[in-house]
């Protein structure tokens, strides 16, 4: 079955530092989301992306986040000069298209990457 | 008002019980529901979809209530390996596309 994969699993980093998370959606999906979720709380949305371009974003989603699609089957998160509570577990999700008795299509989630700041 | 609510639980039942989680939305456009199970520092997986006729799979059935905005989850049985927690996820067509939120999710402890 296929599935959302993402890179590394863990990410150490200094404080400071910028860091890339990646992800690959499945491969025939069209809908494109990160998500958080902080140590022993809930699964935070961040962004959504359709069609090359950000369709909708939390308030958590400030300008030290960035998404990007460089190429046909990668999605980044890029996170400017990291603090401490950025650590979290951050999940990449994908949802494929869907019109009429098709519309119903469900987020699936790849298994994270542990983002942890020093 | 937030867009979906939960009660955090925890719920705390033996095994064999059967036990129900809702979960109601603020948004009467809201169009297709879905409840997730997540286990511990993992991935939320998809459980299952909510129809609107309500739909069943083995042990669990899922339930829409359109009128009074909300959709449940029932788990016969229960199973030691059903301790997990439950996120239940509603999903709206707006302008800019399709928008997915996810309640805060339900503990689940199955007790020997």
């Amino acid at each position: 079955e296929p599935e959302v994969t993402q890179t590394p699993s863990h990410q150490v980093t200094q404080m400071g530092q910028e860091v890339i998370l990646r992800c690959v959606p499945i491969s025939n999906h069209l809908y494109f989301y990160w998500y958080r979720q902080i140590l022993g709380q809930k699964v935070e949305f961040l962004v959504s992306f359709y069609n090359n371009e950000i369709s909708e974003k939390s308030e958590i989603f400030d300008d030290q986040f960035s998404v990007e699609r460089p190429d046909g089957s990668n999605f980044t998160l890029k996170i400017r000069s990291t603090k401490l509570e950025d650590s979290a577990m951050y999940f990449c999700a994908s949802r494929a298209s869907g019109t009429g008795v098709y519309s119903n299509q469900p987020q699936h989630f790849g298994d994270g990457t542990r983002l942890s700041i020093l | 008002r937030k867009e979906v609510e939960q009660d955090p639980g925890p719920f705390n039942v033996p095994e064999g019980a059967t036990v129900a989680f809702n979960c109601t939305y603020s948004n009467s456009a809201s169009q297709s529901f879905f409840w997730y199970r997540q286990d511990c520092r993992k991935e939320p997986k998809l459980l299952m979809s909510v129809y609107s006729s309500g739909n069943e799979d083995g042990r669990f059935t899922a339930q829409l209530n359109r009128a009074s905005q909300y959709i449940s989850l029932l788990i016969r049985d229960s199973k030691l390996s059903d301790s997990a927690t439950y996120l239940c996820a509603v999903n709206r067509v707006v302008y800019t596309g399709n928008q997915f939120y996810f309640g805060t999710g339900t503990s689940l402890t199955v007790i020997p």
